[in-house]
């Protein structure tokens, strides 16, 4: 199946720099990604749609200037925590959608590995 | 708007049952409808996809079968092991395109 490169896996930073997450989509190309939260035990929570070359579309609840995402390209998305802070410690997961044959909305989603966020 | 909910919560079995997996959504005009596994701190990995005018998929032991009037998903897992233990998440992809999850069925099979 198709692969989705997110990286770092895990970071530790201390409270109020800036950690940049990466998300690749390795052998097709993506015009949407979407980027998620997830909490020890919880489901996954969309955090923001991104459409290459457009703004990112920000769920409600989600400060579009504390989650600065980047979608510069077919093949690359960024997740930007700007001055983290200890609750922003969490699991950020990526995924990109292949486009299907019947739309770009209708293809097969592949995932990311995670990162593993901790803000001392 | 639409709502993915996954029955049961939990599962225990011992070594080689038969299992029945369950997603129901609301929102029955879908484009497709997905199934993935998640390891305890991975990402998740897609095992079946089913696009909304198909009634099934297979992939080994996997077999997962979609019923778009009653707005429900199943999938089976024949002869479990215990590398089938971990969270299995439904997603449902509409007319916006964004997928909605359910809150998964966590797992174990024990030897």
């Amino acid at each position: 199946g198709a692969v989705v490169s997110q990286h770092p896996s895990r970071v530790i930073c201390k409270s109020g720099t800036s950690v940049k997450i990466e998300c690749r989509s390795l052998d097709f190309q993506a015009t949407t990604m979407f980027w998620y939260r997830q909490f020890p035990k919880q489901s996954l929570m969309l955090m923001a749609t991104s459409n290459e070359g457009s703004k990112a579309t920000y769920e409600q609840g989600v400060e579009k200037d504390k989650f600065l995402i980047n979608h510069a390209s077919l093949t690359l998305s960024t997740l930007t925590v700007t001055s983290a802070h200890p609750e922003d410690s969490s699991f950020y997961i990526c995924s990109a959608r292949a486009q299907g044959a019947g739309g770009p909305g209708t293809g097969e989603l592949f995932f990311g590995e995670g990162s593993r966020l901790t803000v001392l | 708007k639409q709502e993915v909910t996954q029955i049961p919560a939990a599962l225990s079995v011992p070594e080689g049952e038969n299992l029945v997996l369950n997603c129901s959504f609301t929102d029955s005009a879908i484009y497709n409808l997905q199934w993935f596994r998640q390891d305890p701190g991975k990402g998740l990995t897609s095992l079946l996809l089913i696009q909304s005018s198909q009634r099934e998929q297979t992939s080994g032991r996997l077999n997962a079968s979609l019923d778009k009037s009653s707005g429900r998903s199943t999938l089976y897992i024949a002869a479990s092991q215990p590398g089938d233990s971990a969270t299995y998440l439904c997603a449902v992809s509409g007319g916006s395109y964004i997928p909605t999850f359910g809150r998964g069925t966590s797992l174990i099979v024990h030897p």
